[in-house]
């Protein structure tokens, strides 16, 4: 089975502060996606990146950042000189590509995120 | 383009009622999702179809019920409404690529 852990279930920290935001996944399937969203107040759900599993590189967006470790199941997103605008519930997830659970996205808890001015 | 269009957008019932809640994608995607989203509880997902005709269980099945008899098209059914049952409901579906597109929620009340 697969499945998906946010540790953090909600983080409070001021206007330019940096954050990281913890995601650890399970699954029993070498071929996967893992992604991050995004969801502000207004409710919808706003893409931030896609990752397959055989890309370990590291991204930089902007001020988003997110570190994909395979040896530790982890794909960590980490706002730099985090702002007002960041407040939202962040979502990582998991779809595997191939096995019995092919095509079952899954998502984590989230973690709601509030900066402060 | 539409995207993902999700019917109704509010609702509120009473126990035990039936209801439909409609989600239509207009990119030809093969994959289409329904969530439920609950505080603290993030999105579970209820059911999922990898293509026109099937459909499979996610994590919370049970009081749904779904059908995908044209591919644009993934229904979900309640046969008998409960209180448990009151939250947002959100459609996705999924290119080849990879990518999510969500519809913007359907927030459903059972009294």
């Amino acid at each position: 089975a697969q499945k998906v852990t946010q540790a953090q279930t909600e983080i409070s920290v001021v206007e330019k502060e940096d954050v990281t935001l913890d995601c650890v996944y399970e699954t029993r399937d070498t071929t996967y996606y893992l992604f991050w969203y995004k969801q502000p107040p207004s409710g919808e759900l706003v893409f931030l990146i896609r990752r397959n599993s055989f890309d370990e590189q590291n991204e930089i967006s902007g001020r988003y950042s997110w570190n994909f470790q395979k040896s530790t199941s982890s794909f960590n997103f980490t706002i730099t000189a985090s702002q007002v605008v960041d407040s939202a519930v962040y979502f990582c997830a998991l779809i595997p590509w191939g096995g019995t659970s092919y095509g079952k996205l899954t998502f984590g808890q989230g973690t709601i995120l509030t900066v402060h001015p | 383009n539409a995207g993902v269009t999700q019917t109704p957008k509010f609702r509120v019932l009473k126990t035990g009622q039936s209801m439909t809640l409609l989600c239509a994608q207009d990119m030809n995607h093969e994959y289409m999702y329904w969530y439920r989203q609950d505080p603290g509880m993030g999105l579970r997902l209820i059911h999922y179809s990898v293509g026109e005709g099937t459909t499979a269980k996610g994590e919370v099945p049970d009081g749904y019920n779904v059908s995908r008899l044209k591919k644009q098209n993934f229904l979900l059914g309640l046969e008998s409404a409960a209180p448990s049952q009151t939250s947002v409901y959100f459609c996705a579906s999924r290119d080849r690529a990879g990518e999510l597109f969500f519809g913007e929620g359907s927030r459903l009340t059972v009294l």
